[in-house]
C-alpha cells in the first residue's frame, strides 16, 4: 500500500524553529515529487511546495519562497518541512502529498498524509 | 498564476438530490484537472482526475467533465457519505493552484 505517514502536532512558540517529516513507503521514493499543502484552521488548501528525493530539486510556490525549507532525505524515504522562526500566524494543518505520476512534476495529489497540526502559540 | 474560482461556496441538498459543482479557471488548463473531497478532520482525497477520469475505488455516482477553463463535478445521487467540501485543482502549471472549496451541506 502506498502511504505517507506524518510526524506528530507540534506546539511551539513565535519565534522557535520547527522542522516536520513526512515518511513514504509501499513505492519507490525517489521517482516521485513530494509536496506540502497548508491549511489554516477553517480555510481552503494552499499549495506550497514541491521536491524531487532523485536530485532534490525543489520547486516553491511564491507565497512560500523563502518562508519555509523543504528538504528530503532519499536514504530513509523521508521529506521534511522546517520554519526557523515561526509566527502565530503559520498555526494550521500541514499536509505531505505525492504527486501521482512518476518523475512528473504536473500531476494530481494521491496519496496524502494524515497531516500534522502545528500550533505557534506563546 | 492561474486562478481557480469554485462556485457555489456552500450547498444544501437532500439525500438521493443531483447535483453540480462547478470550477472555473483564469485561462486554460486544458483538461489537467483533479477533484478532491474532504471530511472534517482528515485528509483530502482524489475523486477525479484529468478532469474526468475516475479514481479507483470512488463511487460511480461521482462524475467530472469538462476542458479548457470550465469543468463539472456532478453527484448524481447524494449519500450521507457524500456531505463533506469539495476542491478543484489544477495541474497544467506549477504552482498548483487549488479553488477556494464547495461546502455540501444537508438540507
Amino acid at each position: 500500500e502506498v502511504q505517507l505517514v506524518q510526524s506528530g502536532a507540534e506546539v511551539k512558540k513565535p519565534g522557535e524553529s520547527l522542522k516536520i517529516s513526512c515518511k513514504g513507503s509501499g513505492y519507490r521514493f525517489s521517482n516521485y515529487w513530494i509536496g506540502w499543502v497548508r491549511q489554516m484552521p477553517g480555510k481552503g488548501l494552499e499549495w506550497m511546495g514541491v521536491i524531487y528525493p532523485g536530485d532534490s530539486d525543489t520547486r516553491y510556490s511564491p507565497s512560500f519562497e523563502g518562508q519555509v525549507t523543504i528538504s528530503v532525505d532519499e536514504s530513509i524515504s523521508v521529506a521534511y518541512l522546517q520554519w526557523s522562526s515561526l509566527k502565530a500566524s503559520d498555526t494550521a494543518m500541514y499536509y505531505c502529498v505525492r504527486v501521482a505520476l512518476a518523475a512528473a512534476l504536473n500531476g494530481w495529489l494521491d496519496p496524502w498524509g494524515q497531516g500534522t497540526l502545528v500550533t505557534v502559540s506563546s | 498564476d492561474i486562478q481557480m474560482t469554485q462556485s457555489p461556496s456552500t450547498l444544501s441538498a437532500s439525500v438521493g438530490d443531483r447535483v453540480t459543482l462547478t470550477c472555473r479557471a483564469s485561462q486554460s488548463i486544458d483538461s489537467w484537472l483533479a477533484w478532491y473531497q474532504q471530511k472534517p478532520g482528515k485528509a483530502p482525497k482524489v475523486l477525479i482526475y484529468k478532469a474526468f477520469k475516475l479514481e479507483s475505488g470512488v463511487p460511480s455516482r461521482f462524475s467530472g467533465s469538462g476542458s479548457g477553463t470550465e469543468f463539472t463535478l456532478t453527484i448524481s445521487s447524494l449519500q450521507p457519505d457524500d456531505f463533506a467540501t469539495y476542491y478543484c485543482q489544477q495541474y497544467n502549471s506549477y504552482p498548483y493552484i487549488f479553488g477556494q472549496g464547495t461546502k455540501l451541506e444537508i438540507k
